[in-house]
């Protein structure tokens, strides 16, 4: 079965700081890779996603994400955070053999400091 | 349109009652989905939806019954819920739910509150 690690429960940063969130996965072919953002209370908004081709994904907000197969990692980045940032953010691997399943990772709560 | 829709918002019931979650997407999209998230848990998938037929059962207990009416619209029927069973409950749509990876696109949630 698929698995995904986010090994950071929390991360504060100040705003206008950079960032970087973690992600693994556990995939024996390639996977399809996504960075969701949850407001609390809220649904899931999709940042960016990863299917094939450039190792290096930009998404909405500024957000970029970066493949890299040989670590199994899809780090998410932003240069300069912003207040309006703070949100928990889940890293998913999509199970194209079980019906388009999403598997998620824990998540990371981030906060951002003025 | 490129939404999900999701009703009602927040939903409280006894253990005793029957309630129904709905959800409404207006994409073309012929995958449907429902995901349960627990508080300060990622969301898990309960049911998968492909072509109106019911494609995946993640084990759900019974007392929790999707529908399909129709290829726009997916129902999910409650009745004698448990307080564990108080999350938020997530839909999602996607093109397919074969062949290749289709993206989902969620809605925002009903917030369930078992009493």
């Amino acid at each position: 079965a698929q698995s995904v690690t986010q090994p950071d429960i929390h991360i504060t940063v100040s705003e206008g700081a950079s960032l970087e969130l973690r992600c693994n996965y556990s995939y024996g072919a390639t996977p399809y890779l996504f960075w969701y953002v949850q407001s609390p209370g809220q649904g899931l908004q999709l940042l960016l996603k990863y299917f094939s081709g450039d190792t290096l994904v930009q998404g909405i907000k500024g957000f970029e994400a970066e493949f890299k197969r040989s670590q199994s990692s899809f780090n998410l980045r932003k240069p300069s955070v912003h207040w309006s940032d703070a949100a928990e953010y889940f890293c998913a691997v999509g199970e194209m053999e079980y019906g388009n399943k999403l598997v998620f990772g824990a998540g990371t709560i981030l906060r951002v400091k003025s | 349109d490129t939404e999900v829709t999701q009703t009602p918002k927040h939903l409280v019931m006894g253990m005793t009652n029957k309630k129904s979650l709905k959800c409404e997407q207006h994409m073309g999209h012929r995958a449907m989905y429902w995901y349960k998230q627990k508080a300060k848990k990622p969301p898990e998938l309960m049911f998968v939806y492909s072509y109106e037929k019911l494609s995946i059962n993640e084990s759900v207990p019974s007392r929790f019954s999707p529908e399909c009416p129709n290829s726009s619209l997916l129902n999910l029927h409650l009745h004698a819920l448990q307080p564990e069973d108080s999350a938020l409950y997530l839909c999602a749509s996607s093109q397919d739910a074969a062949g290749t990876y289709n993206e989902q696109f969620f809605g925002p949630g009903t917030r369930l509150t078992v009493l």
